[in-house]
């Protein structure tokens, strides 16, 4: 199975930062099939982006996705104090479906 | 609106069974598939398995093979996921969520349940 690895565990800024997000794949992420979900404390995983860049309903835009192969990237432009959250990559194009560890974003 | 709401929390002892609940609205039940999620205290999220809305098709993930039962009623829109022979590892928050993929290719989640806590303790 591929295997995600997120960096960093955790990353901290202030509001109105920029914040990046790596998530890097043990094997090539077929078709690019790669999400990204936000996870607030005593939440449910909320979809973000699917198919590596591609905002998921009701996204703002301040929330993008890059990238192809094995290594993408989830961009956060002006960080705001509801941003604070843990957000996971997760991979769909090779089953099973896998994902990341996870990287927690403090806002300071 | 699209909504998936899951059964309540549950407390088990080892070895005993739990069945959560995911009832659906919102949608047409049957043309997408459901996947069902854990996340243990402390750990990340887990992919344990996904059923089609026609319950005709399922697959799970090698680790919970023999233990774990997928099923849907579509009469009611609704997915179920039974987990047998608990451990004290099982105690995690179980999600169920809208798939977007089909058998063998999955797709993203777009639209997840609350979760259900089930805690298996002595």
């Amino acid at each position: 199975e591929i295997v995600l690895t997120q960096s960093p565990g955790t990353l901290s800024l202030s509001s109105g930062d920029r914040a990046t997000l790596s998530c890097r794949a043990s094997q090539i992420v077929s078709d690019n099939y790669l999400a990204w979900y936000q996870r607030k404390p005593d939440q449910a995983p909320r979809l973000l982006i699917y198919g590596a860049s591609n905002r998921a309903t009701g996204i703002p835009d301040r929330f993008s996705g890059s990238g192809s192969g094995t290594d993408f990237t989830l961009i956060i432009s002006r960080l705001e104090p509801e941003d604070c959250a843990v957000y996971y990559c997760q991979q769909y194009g090779s089953s099973p479906p896998t994902f990341g560890q996870g990287t927690k974003l403090e806002i300071k | 609106q699209v909504q998936l709401v899951q059964s309540g929390a549950e407390m088990k002892k080892p070895g005993a069974s739990v069945k959560v609940s995911c009832e659906t609205s919102g949608y047409p039940f049957t043309t997408y598939g459901i996947s069902w999620v854990r996340q243990a205290p402390g750990q990340g999220l887990e992919w344990m398995g996904w059923i089609s809305g026609n319950n005709d098709k399922t697959d799970y993930a090698r680790k919970f093979q023999g233990r774990v039962t997928m099923t849907t009623d579509t009469y009611t829109s609704t997915a179920y996921m039974e987990v047998r022979s608990l451990r004290s590892d099982d105690t995690a928050i179980y999600y169920c969520a809208r798939d977007q993929g089909d058998y063998g290719n999955y797709g993203d989640m777009d639209v997840w349940g609350q979760g259900t806590t089930v805690t298996v303790s002595s």
